[in-house]
Protein backbone atom coordinates (compact mmCIF):
# COMPACT_ATOMS: atom_id res chain seq x y z
CA UNK A 1 0.00 0.00 0.00
CA UNK A 2 0.98 3.74 -0.47
CA UNK A 3 2.63 4.92 3.14
CA UNK A 4 4.99 7.97 3.47
CA UNK A 5 8.23 8.40 5.49
CA UNK A 6 9.55 11.24 7.42
CA UNK A 7 12.25 11.98 9.40
CA UNK A 8 11.71 11.90 13.11
CA UNK A 9 11.88 14.54 15.37
CA UNK A 10 11.42 17.47 16.91
CA UNK A 11 14.37 19.41 15.22
CA UNK A 12 15.70 22.51 16.79
CA UNK A 13 17.46 24.97 15.23
CA UNK A 14 18.85 28.63 15.20
CA UNK A 15 16.75 31.51 13.64
CA UNK A 16 18.54 31.97 9.81
CA UNK A 17 19.89 28.40 9.84
CA UNK A 18 18.97 25.72 6.81
CA UNK A 19 16.55 23.72 7.39
CA UNK A 20 15.87 19.97 5.78
CA UNK A 21 13.07 17.62 6.31
CA UNK A 22 13.69 14.14 4.98
CA UNK A 23 10.48 12.57 3.05
CA UNK A 24 10.49 9.46 1.14
CA UNK A 25 7.44 7.62 -0.06
CA UNK A 26 5.56 4.37 -1.57
CA UNK A 27 3.29 4.22 -4.08
CA UNK A 28 1.75 2.66 -7.29
CA UNK A 29 1.42 5.07 -10.55
CA UNK A 30 2.52 8.84 -9.81
CA UNK A 31 0.82 9.96 -6.70
CA UNK A 32 0.40 14.03 -6.30
CA UNK A 33 3.27 14.85 -2.98
CA UNK A 34 2.13 17.69 -0.73
CA UNK A 35 3.74 19.56 2.39
CA UNK A 36 1.10 20.72 5.26
CA UNK A 37 1.84 23.04 7.75
CA UNK A 38 0.25 22.71 11.05
CA UNK A 39 0.87 25.90 13.27
CA UNK A 40 0.23 25.47 17.23
CA UNK A 41 -3.10 25.85 17.74
CA UNK A 42 -4.17 25.84 14.10
CA UNK A 43 -5.99 23.42 11.66
CA UNK A 44 -3.40 22.17 8.77
CA UNK A 45 -2.69 24.30 5.68
CA UNK A 46 -1.51 23.41 2.70
CA UNK A 47 2.59 24.44 2.41
CA UNK A 48 3.16 23.62 -0.98
CA UNK A 49 2.61 20.62 -3.83
CA UNK A 50 3.78 19.03 -6.67
CA UNK A 51 2.07 16.57 -9.19
CA UNK A 52 4.62 15.25 -11.36
CA UNK A 53 8.37 14.14 -11.45
CA UNK A 54 11.11 16.72 -11.94
CA UNK A 55 7.91 19.22 -10.34
CA UNK A 56 9.23 21.89 -7.82
CA UNK A 57 6.99 23.17 -5.47
CA UNK A 58 7.50 26.29 -2.97
CA UNK A 59 6.28 28.57 -0.80
CA UNK A 60 7.01 31.15 1.68
CA UNK A 61 10.76 30.29 0.89
CA UNK A 62 10.05 26.60 1.44
CA UNK A 63 10.80 24.42 -1.48
CA UNK A 64 10.41 20.96 -2.70
CA UNK A 65 11.13 18.76 -5.50
CA UNK A 66 9.32 15.50 -6.85
CA UNK A 67 12.20 12.93 -7.44
CA UNK A 68 11.03 10.00 -9.04
CA UNK A 69 14.39 8.10 -8.94
CA UNK A 70 14.54 8.34 -5.24
CA UNK A 71 11.11 8.62 -4.74
CA UNK A 72 11.38 11.65 -2.19
CA UNK A 73 9.82 15.02 -1.56
CA UNK A 74 12.48 16.63 0.79
CA UNK A 75 11.27 20.49 2.47
CA UNK A 76 14.32 22.61 2.68
CA UNK A 77 14.71 25.93 3.53
CA UNK A 78 17.49 28.37 3.48
CA UNK A 79 17.08 30.89 6.22
CA UNK A 80 14.18 29.71 9.27
CA UNK A 81 12.72 32.38 11.04
CA UNK A 82 11.24 32.08 14.92
CA UNK A 83 7.61 32.16 12.99
CA UNK A 84 8.51 28.74 11.12
CA UNK A 85 8.05 27.06 14.40
CA UNK A 86 5.26 24.18 13.76
CA UNK A 87 4.79 20.75 13.09
CA UNK A 88 5.25 19.97 9.02
CA UNK A 89 3.70 16.49 7.38
CA UNK A 90 4.48 15.70 3.99
CA UNK A 91 1.63 13.91 2.50
CA UNK A 92 0.31 11.89 -0.67
CA UNK A 93 -2.74 11.20 -2.95
CA UNK A 94 -2.32 8.56 -5.90
CA UNK A 95 -3.90 9.53 -9.36
CA UNK A 96 -7.65 9.42 -9.71
CA UNK A 97 -9.54 7.44 -7.18
CA UNK A 98 -10.92 9.46 -4.30
CA UNK A 99 -7.98 11.66 -3.98
CA UNK A 100 -7.31 10.84 -0.12
CA UNK A 101 -4.28 11.85 1.18
CA UNK A 102 -1.85 9.57 3.07
CA UNK A 103 0.10 11.22 5.70
CA UNK A 104 3.34 10.82 7.44
CA UNK A 105 4.20 11.12 11.44
CA UNK A 106 5.10 14.14 11.13
CA UNK A 107 7.99 16.72 12.29
CA UNK A 108 8.17 19.23 14.60
CA UNK A 109 10.25 22.21 14.32
CA UNK A 110 11.60 24.09 16.86
CA UNK A 111 13.07 27.62 15.84
CA UNK A 112 14.83 29.79 18.71
CA UNK A 113 15.80 33.63 18.21
CA UNK B 1 -17.38 31.46 4.72
CA UNK B 2 -13.70 31.83 3.47
CA UNK B 3 -12.77 28.32 4.74
CA UNK B 4 -13.50 24.98 6.38
CA UNK B 5 -15.56 25.42 9.25
CA UNK B 6 -16.20 22.41 12.00
CA UNK B 7 -18.10 21.97 15.28
CA UNK B 8 -17.72 21.75 18.14
CA UNK B 9 -14.09 22.23 18.76
CA UNK B 10 -13.73 20.60 21.57
CA UNK B 11 -16.09 17.06 23.18
CA UNK B 12 -16.12 15.51 26.15
CA UNK B 13 -18.02 12.60 26.24
CA UNK B 14 -18.61 9.49 28.27
CA UNK B 15 -17.71 5.93 27.39
CA UNK B 16 -20.80 4.88 25.78
CA UNK B 17 -22.26 8.10 24.59
CA UNK B 18 -22.55 8.99 21.52
CA UNK B 19 -21.33 12.12 19.77
CA UNK B 20 -22.22 13.90 16.07
CA UNK B 21 -19.56 16.24 14.62
CA UNK B 22 -20.09 18.39 12.08
CA UNK B 23 -18.43 19.65 8.99
CA UNK B 24 -19.14 22.71 6.91
CA UNK B 25 -16.94 22.71 3.43
CA UNK B 26 -16.59 25.58 1.64
CA UNK B 27 -18.72 26.85 -0.78
CA UNK B 28 -19.01 24.63 -4.28
CA UNK B 29 -16.55 22.13 -3.05
CA UNK B 30 -17.60 18.83 -4.07
CA UNK B 31 -15.47 16.60 -2.60
CA UNK B 32 -15.67 16.17 1.55
CA UNK B 33 -13.15 14.08 3.36
CA UNK B 34 -12.91 13.03 6.93
CA UNK B 35 -9.52 12.04 9.17
CA UNK B 36 -8.51 10.73 12.21
CA UNK B 37 -5.62 12.22 13.70
CA UNK B 38 -4.29 10.74 17.10
CA UNK B 39 -1.75 12.41 19.22
CA UNK B 40 1.54 13.31 17.88
CA UNK B 41 0.43 11.17 14.69
CA UNK B 42 -0.01 11.95 10.90
CA UNK B 43 -4.21 11.93 9.96
CA UNK B 44 -5.59 9.23 8.84
CA UNK B 45 -8.36 8.55 6.40
CA UNK B 46 -11.27 7.89 7.56
CA UNK B 47 -13.88 8.19 4.65
CA UNK B 48 -14.79 10.44 1.24
CA UNK B 49 -18.01 12.17 -0.50
CA UNK B 50 -18.49 13.38 -3.48
CA UNK B 51 -21.26 15.66 -3.56
CA UNK B 52 -24.13 13.39 -1.57
CA UNK B 53 -22.59 9.84 -2.38
CA UNK B 54 -19.90 8.51 0.00
CA UNK B 55 -18.18 6.76 -2.43
CA UNK B 56 -15.29 5.87 0.13
CA UNK B 57 -15.09 4.51 3.97
CA UNK B 58 -12.68 2.24 3.72
CA UNK B 59 -10.81 3.73 6.96
CA UNK B 60 -13.75 3.64 9.13
CA UNK B 61 -12.53 1.64 12.20
CA UNK B 62 -15.55 0.14 13.15
CA UNK B 63 -19.86 0.24 12.23
CA UNK B 64 -19.65 2.53 15.15
CA UNK B 65 -18.70 4.98 13.01
CA UNK B 66 -20.90 6.63 10.71
CA UNK B 67 -21.03 9.51 8.48
CA UNK B 68 -23.20 11.58 6.10
CA UNK B 69 -23.85 14.46 3.55
CA UNK B 70 -27.39 14.17 2.53
CA UNK B 71 -27.29 17.53 0.61
CA UNK B 72 -24.27 16.95 -0.56
CA UNK B 73 -22.95 20.30 1.57
CA UNK B 74 -22.29 19.55 5.55
CA UNK B 75 -21.37 16.30 6.64
CA UNK B 76 -21.70 14.76 10.19
CA UNK B 77 -19.70 12.75 11.39
CA UNK B 78 -21.27 9.81 13.88
CA UNK B 79 -19.72 7.61 16.68
CA UNK B 80 -21.91 5.58 18.59
CA UNK B 81 -20.74 4.05 21.97
CA UNK B 82 -17.71 6.13 21.98
CA UNK B 83 -14.75 4.27 23.34
CA UNK B 84 -11.35 5.64 24.45
CA UNK B 85 -9.58 5.00 21.83
CA UNK B 86 -11.60 7.13 19.47
CA UNK B 87 -10.06 9.98 21.65
CA UNK B 88 -8.24 12.47 18.66
CA UNK B 89 -8.63 15.08 16.32
CA UNK B 90 -11.15 14.50 13.59
CA UNK B 91 -10.36 16.96 10.78
CA UNK B 92 -12.43 17.40 7.97
CA UNK B 93 -11.34 18.85 4.79
CA UNK B 94 -12.75 19.63 1.52
CA UNK B 95 -11.59 20.39 -2.15
CA UNK B 96 -12.82 21.03 -6.04
CA UNK B 97 -9.58 20.18 -7.79
CA UNK B 98 -6.80 18.38 -6.50
CA UNK B 99 -5.86 20.43 -3.04
CA UNK B 100 -7.16 19.79 -0.12
CA UNK B 101 -8.23 22.33 2.68
CA UNK B 102 -8.30 21.20 6.11
CA UNK B 103 -10.69 22.84 8.88
CA UNK B 104 -9.77 23.56 12.38
CA UNK B 105 -10.88 20.11 13.59
CA UNK B 106 -12.76 18.57 16.54
CA UNK B 107 -11.03 17.41 19.49
CA UNK B 108 -12.91 14.77 21.35
CA UNK B 109 -11.99 13.02 24.57
CA UNK B 110 -13.53 10.01 25.82
CA UNK B 111 -13.63 9.67 29.46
Amino acid sequence: GNSVTQMEGPVTLSEEAFLTINCTYTATGYPSLFWYVQYPGEGLQLLLKATKADDKGSNKGFEATYRKETTSFHLEKGSVQVSDSAVYFCALSNEGGSEKLVFGKGTKLTVNP
Amino acid sequence: GAGVSQSPRYKVAKRGQDVALRCDPISGHVSLFWYQQALGQGPEFLTYFQNEAQLDKSGLPSDRFFAERPEGSVSTLKIQRTQQEDSAVYLCASSLVGTQYFGPGTRLLVL
